[in-house]
């Protein structure tokens, strides 16, 4: 088990331009969630899927910001129109169902930096 | 919405002194979920230990915590801290049979020799 995959594990954007993260969940798990860390805020939820099907993306900032899982082997993340304060580490994370009694396991992240 | 408060943002401390690290929750639900996650440094996080038990306490890798309803706190504890526990802690919460975490804003904890 190669655990949760994530790619890049870094990208460079120019403010303006669009950045695609993407997420492979460990093989089995019907949960997927993306989180993103910084310092100042820790870990902020930014949206879930369940069974591949979008549950709650109540932390999404939602003029510039998706989530698709079109299958069950990835997840995206897409930021259009990046900023500075979207420089982050973009966490994706996966759990056998939903994380009230459950594990989540982390992928190593993706860390954006918007110039 | 749910909250977690850790009310430390770094922990600076000696090899072999006792670890407190403090953590309380707000929430509308009567029975959730406490977790601590620790992240070592180019790590991600991973599960320390969690508990959903009023006044049990678990236990896990030297670290242990106690969940105490009455004043919604989930502190983790270590009788003697070691180097290699200088990490970033986060507590979180979730409802019981809820499906998200919800991580407060983390403990650096850095321990000298």
């Amino acid at each position: 088990n190669a655990g949760v995959i994530q790619t890049p594990r870094h990208k460079v954007t120019g403010k303006g331009q669009e950045a695609t993260l993407w997420c492979e969940p460990i093989s089995g798990h019907s949960a997927v969630f993306w989180y993103r860390q910084t310092i100042v805020q820790g870990l902020e939820f930014l949206t879930y899927f369940r069974n591949q099907a979008p549950i709650d993306d109540s932390g999404m900032p939602k003029e510039r910001f998706s989530a698709q899982m079109p299958n069950q082997s990835h997840s995206t993340l897409k930021i259009q129109s990046t900023q500075p304060q979207d420089s982050a580490v973009y966490l994706c994370a996966s759990s056998l169902k939903g994380a009230g009694q459950n594990t989540l396991y982390f992928g190593a992240g993706t860390r954006l930096s918007v110039l | 919405g749910d909250s977690v408060t850790q009310t430390e943002g770094l922990v600076t401390l000696t090899e072999g002194l006792p670890v407190m690290l403090n953590c309380t929750y707000q929430t509308i639900y009567s029975n959730p979920f406490l977790f601590w996650y620790v992240q070592h440094l180019n790590e991600s996080p991973r599960l320390l230990l969690k508990s959903f038990t009023d006044n049990k306490r678990t236990e896990h890798q030297g670290f242990h915590a106690t969940l105490h309803k009455s004043s919604s706190s989930f502190h983790l504890q270590k009788s003697s801290a070691q180097l290699s526990d200088s990490a970033l802690y986060y507590c979180a919460l979730s409802e019981n049979m809820g499906y998200k975490l919800t991580f407060g804003t983390g403990t650096s904890l850095l321990v000298d020799p």
